[in-house]
């Protein structure tokens, strides 16, 4: 079955430092989502890409987050400087097309704790 | 904003139990409406969805159902068990919006044997 892999699984760094997440979707999946999920909360749509483009950010902090999908298949998530608000659990999702597909599929997750 | 509520915020039922999961939303513009489940140190991964022209869908043991004029859904989940302990995320799609995915603050669900 395929699935989303995301590394690292588990990222510790300290405030001011630079972390980044890296993101593999489903094959052929042309969409990707980026998610933060605070403990006991919801996950919050950080950017979403459709392909190489990104189709909303509205959401990303750009002063210290930064993504990117080059090739319109991997995607990685910089946080540029990590704040102690940062600790959270950042998940990406994939799914076929918006138009065509409605169920995104989840990574197991990077959880940053930021000392 | 938060643009669907859902609650409660844990729930705690003997086995074979039917744990309720509740979710409102105020956004007509959403067409679409999963559950996803979380088990710690895991992903979410969808349960089961409806589009809002139909009021109940079962799959197995969960069955959501919805109703479009109080633009509440809700979740159950049949004969509960253990294994069933998790959180469990409701979620809205705003096509429109690129099929944006708004969630609910999630319910925590224990299942004792």
């Amino acid at each position: 079955e395929a699935e989303v892999a995301q590394s690292p699984r588990y990222k510790i760094t300290e405030k001011s430092q630079a972390v980044a997440f890296w993101c593999d979707p489903i094959s052929g999946h042309a969409t990707l989502y980026w998610y933060r999920q605070i403990l006991g909360q919801g996950p919050e749509l950080l950017v979403q890409f459709q392909d190489e483009s990104v189709v909303d950010d509205s959401q990303l902090p750009k002063d210290r987050f930064s993504a990117e999908r080059l090739k319109g298949v991997d995607s990685t998530l910089k946080i540029q400087p990590a704040e102690l608000g940062d600790s959270a659990m950042y998940l990406c999702a994939s799914s076929l097309s918006p138009g065509k597909a409605d169920t995104q599929y989840f990574g197991p997750g990077t959880r940053l704790t930021v000392l | 904003q938060q643009q669907v509520k859902q609650s409660p915020q844990s729930l705690i039922v003997q086995k074979g139990g039917i744990p309720i999961i509740n979710c409102a939303y105020e956004n007509t513009a959403f067409d679409y409406f999963p559950w996803y489940q979380q088990f710690p140190g895991k992903g979410p991964a969808l349960l089961i969805a409806i589009r809002p022209d139909v009021s109940e869908k079962k799959e197995g043991r969960f069955t959501i159902s919805f109703n479009k004029s109080a633009k509440q859904f809700s979740l159950h989940i049949m004969d509960s068990q253990p294994g069933d302990s998790a959180t469990y995320f409701c979620a809205a799609r705003d096509k429109a919006a690129g099929n944006k995915l708004t969630f609910g603050g999630g319910t925590r669900v224990l299942v004792k044997p």
